[in-house]
């Protein structure tokens, strides 16, 4: 049963153009929702995060958006840099326990 | 270099043996979280410490065990190991007790491969 879903296993992006990333929930009840970027050999890192009462939030080039009617989030980045390409997970948090997709891995090409 | 110090980084034993994974937070954070990461698979919720105290479990198997100590690095114990067990061990670190609402620092992870 999984909650928490990344759709796409990858995804490849022209630098300097936008890449969004998608991911689909199941529980109505998470507070939270939360993008880690992971690079080879390394451990994941906060990248932005959306409480469940907000629809948007953003940080530079990157915003996240919550349609919760849809159970919906995305990862909007702009413009994609060649140091984007890395492994993206979504996470959602409820009741102490934070759950993970199984990672978009985005490949930004020059 | 995260602060979230993993050892060790590379661990390869045989079904039936133990184990043992430690884990030393960011200077500061009182919560330590481990995972569990299988090929291709996202990140498994196995439990989580508190200043020294059991605050969440996740799916974590009876054969696996963890503790914090008062010096607040953990260990997470793993014991009569099975080829399904090989995996990326990922702990992580926060300042307070909600990994929602608290950023995690990730340690680079502990690899571990049963034959």
């Amino acid at each position: 049963d999984q909650q928490v879903k990344q759709n796409s296993p990858s995804l490849s992006v022209q630098e300097g153009r936008i890449s969004i990333l998608n991911c689909d929930y199941t529980n109505s009840m998470f507070d939270y929702f939360l993008w880690y970027k992971k690079y080879p050999a390394e451990g994941p890192t906060f990248l932005i995060s959306i409480s469940s009462i907000k629809d948007k939030n953003e940080d530079g080039r990157f915003t996240v958006f919550l349609n919760k009617s849809a159970k919906h989030l995305s990862l909007h980045i702009v413009p994609s840099q060649p140091g984007d390409s890395a492994v993206y997970f979504c996470a959602a948090y409820s009741n102490y326990q934070l759950i993970w997709g199984a990672g978009t891995k985005l490949i930004i090409k020059p | 270099d995260s602060g979230v110090t993993q050892t060790p980084k590379h661990l390869i034993t045989a079904t039936g043996q133990r184990v043992t994974l430690r884990c030393s937070p960011r200077s500061g954070d009182l919560s330590v979280y481990w995972y569990q990461q299988s090929l291709d698979q996202g990140l498994q919720f196995l439990i989580q410490y508190y200043n020294g105290e059991e605050r969440a479990k996740g799916n974590i198997l009876e054969r696996f065990s963890a503790q914090q100590f008062p010096d607040l690095h953990s260990e997470l114990n793993l014991s009569s190991l099975e080829l399904g067990d090989s995996a990326l061990y990922f702990c992580a670190s926060s300042v307070g007790d909600r990994a929602g609402a608290n950023v995690l620092t990730f340690g680079a992870g502990s690899r571990l491969t049963v034959l």
